[in-house]
């Protein structure tokens, strides 16, 4: 069975700040690993993924995210947050073998301050 | 670009009607999903599709039917509808091959039952 941990159901920091959202997984086999955002009143939308090869992802908006194997983490970084990154952010985890399926964590709500 | 429409934003509902969800998605996925989401528990699978007339249980299914009668549409059945089933609902779809199981979403059909 999989599941998907995110530490922190909110988050602030400060317009220029570094954001780091927390993911930590578990998973019987090699995972693929998501980052999704919902903005107010929307669906949601891929940031990046993790499926083989390099560890370190990037993705849209200026976000990127590490692979590590030992740590089961997948945290999501961006070097200099904008008011524009408030919103809610996903991760998720899916393997080789799990038919397609998600396992999506609790979410984390990031605000920016002015 | 992958298009997930959902047939309603917002509904409101009186317990113990019939409500149903429509999703219709442009891109010949095979998979399609519905999901709840509710503050602080994330994504919760309800059911999902992997084809036409195939349905399979998710993590929560009880109150809840759906049916898949053309590869496109995949609908959402409250049978009677009670309050704790007031909830953002998200309908999304992926192929059953290639990209890791990255899923698509529609906007979401938040849904209030009195």
């Amino acid at each position: 069975a999989q599941s998907v941990t995110q530490l922190g159901s909110h988050v602030s920091v400060s317009e220029g700040a570094l954001v780091l959202l927390r993911c930590n997984y578990s998973s019987s086999v090699p995972p693929y690993l998501f980052w999704y955002v919902q903005y107010p009143n929307q669906g949601l939308q891929l940031l990046l993924k993790y499926t083989t090869g390099a560890t370190l992802v990037k993705g849209i908006n200026g976000f990127e995210a590490e692979f590590k194997k030992s740590e089961t983490s997948f945290h999501l970084t961006k070097p200099s947050a904008h008011m524009s990154d408030a919103a809610e952010y996903f991760c998720a985890v899916s393997g080789p073998n799990a038919g397609n399926m998600l396992t999506f964590g609790g979410g984390t709500r990031l605000m920016v301050k002015p | 670009d992958v298009k997930v429409t959902q047939s309603s934003r917002y509904l409101v509902k009186r317990t113990g009607e019939k409500v149903f969800l429509e999703c219709v998605q442009d891109m010949d996925h095979e998979n399609m999903f519905w999901y709840r989401q509710d503050p602080g528990l994330g994504l919760r699978l309800i059911y999902f599709s992997y084809d036409v007339k195939m349905k399979e249980k998710g993590d929560i299914p009880e109150g809840y039917s759906v049916s898949r009668e053309k590869k496109e549409r995949f609908s959402l059945i409250l049978e009677s509808a009670s309050t704790n089933q007031t909830s953002m609902y998200l309908c999304a779809s992926s192929l059953s091959r290639g990209l890791a199981g990255e899923q698509f979403f529609g906007p979401g059909t938040r849904l209030t039952v009195l």
